[in-house]
């Protein structure tokens, strides 16, 4: 057990929906992470925040937004959906935020399904 | 953009053969680490290289940093079953505050 904590584990939804993923970071993390896995592309970093405020941005789609909350939570908004945001979205948190020893630890992972 | 590549893709073996896998960049890493996936779960954090030569071992998993900070292996002897999953590298340069993967060795053991 990782620490972290996401929900839904499985989401189901149809083309055009929008969906809202969640994280709880591991105690004294500050830092939020979010990836997308998909088979082709393996895992993407798509948004990092730090104590509330976004840190890095990768690629992530306009469709998409995130934020962080004050308790430290952290949600990925998915709208507009297609077939191709079906993938496994993962949440990962670390007590700091940059530098060359930056561990990461994963949640479980949400995997989204749009049909 | 940093870009690492993880070789082979693929690789299955027999219980008590050793193998090896590479991660390799055009970039200098600030530092690299070396993490496993099994289904359905999320990745776990195996080890972190900082410095150019640096050796780490964890049981029968040894990890190497290449003198210049641009490629990194994983050798595991005698491998068992349990050993079987996806096998991810995960690279930080300079101040940046994210880690770029790259896309896997998957590891099947067979008994």
């Amino acid at each position: 057990d990782s620490g972290v904590t996401q929900t839904p584990k499985h989401l189901i939804t149809a083309t055009g929906q929008r969906v809202t993923l969640r994280c709880s970071p591991r105690s004294g993390d500050l830092s939020v992470y979010w990836y997308q896995q998909s088979l082709d592309q393996g895992l993407q970093f798509l948004i990092q925040y730090y104590n509330g405020e976004e840190r890095a941005k990768g690629n992530i789609l306009e469709r998409f937004s995130a934020q962080q909350f004050p308790d430290l939570h952290s949600e990925l908004n998915l709208s507009s959906l297609e077939l191709g945001d079906s993938a496994l979205y993962f949440c990962a948190s670390s007590v700091g935020a940059r530098g060359g020893r930056l561990e990461l630890f994963f949640g479980e992972g949400s995997r989204l399904t749009v049909l | 953009t940093q870009l690492l590549e993880q070789s082979p893709q693929f690789l299955s073996i027999q219980e008590g053969e050793n193998l090896t896998v590479y991660c390799n960049s055009s970039s200098v890493f600030s530092s690299l680490q070396w993490y496993r996936q099994e289904p359905g779960e999320g990745p776990v954090l195996l080890v972190t290289v900082v410095t150019g030569g640096e050796v780490k071992k964890l049981k029968r998993l040894t990890f190497q940093f290449g003198d210049a900070r641009k490629d990194s292996s994983l050798h595991i002897t005698a491998a068992q079953p349990g050993d079987t999953g996806l096998y991810l590298c995960a690279g930080a340069w300079g101040s940046q505050g994210n880690l770029i993967f790259g896309k896997g060795t998957k590891l099947s053991v067979k008994p």
